[in-house]
């Protein structure tokens, strides 16, 4: 059964600063997602990371993925108020002929002026 | 042009009814999805469909029923609403991405906030 897990769950900080969201994952898998989502709203893609050494960048936000270690991180530069959101990592499963996309349990981020 | 719509919104029903939440996309894709956001904003998948037949039946309870007429709608029926029924359903559509280097991702509907009283 492929779990995903995100760390930090909460993450507070403030304006300007930098900082890394992680998430680790169970079983092997060659595509992982970023999603972002604002409160009361709907869920909006922000990366899709398909083989190890993936590097996607979108503003302040940059995404890696490295499939060896299970691992993918999303980093934000000099943040801004703006960014703050839940931001979801989402794993699809390997190996099967139809899609099973699993969502981590999502990072609160807060950023404060 | 809203490409994954759903409707309705907002559903406040009480315990013991029946409803639906419909659910169509506009984008073409062949894969369409049921998923359920808890208070705590986990996101678990209940069903999968493509091309009109179920792929992914989750442990889901049986009083929810997945239909889809075509490959462009997904409408899910819940009988016997409980109290744990409470949550956001958010639909999604992708292409199939199991395919070889598809960087297509989900896309999610706006999301029907059910409340069971």
């Amino acid at each position: 059964e492929l779990k995903v897990e995100q760390n930090p769950l909460f993450l507070s900080m403030q304006e300007g600063k930098n900082y890394t969201i992680y998430c680790n994952y169970s079983t092997t898998s060659d595509r992982l997602y970023w999603y972002r989502q604002d409160p009361g709203k709907s869920l909006e893609s922000l990366f899709v990371l398909l083989s190890n050494g993936a590097v996607k960048q979108e503003g302040r936000l940059m995404a890696s993925l490295d499939t060896k270690a299970r691992l993918s991180t999303l980093h934000i530069t000099a943040a801004v108020h703006d960014l703050s959101a839940t931001y979801f990592c989402a794993v699809d499963m390997v190996g099967t002929s139809y899609d099973k996309v699993i969502f981590g349990p999502g990072t609160s981020l807060s950023v404060i002026p | 042009d809203t490409a994954v719509s759903q409707t309705p919104k907002y559903l406040v029903t009480q315990m013991g009814n029946d409803k639906s939440i419909k659910c169509e996309q506009n984008l073409g894709h062949d894969t369409m999805y049921w998923y359920k956001q808890d208070s705590k904003k986990f996101l678990k998948i209940m069903f999968s469909y493509n091309n009109k037949e179920l792929i992914i039946n989750e442990t889901v309870p049986n009083r929810f029923s997945p239909k889809s007429p075509d490959k462009a709608h997904l409408n899910l029926h819940i009988n016997s609403l409980e109290l744990g029924d409470s949550a956001v359903y958010f639909c999604a559509s992708s292409q199939e991405v199991w395919s070889t280097f598809s960087n297509s991702p989900l896309h999610f509907g706006n999301g029907t906030r059910l409340t069971v009283t």
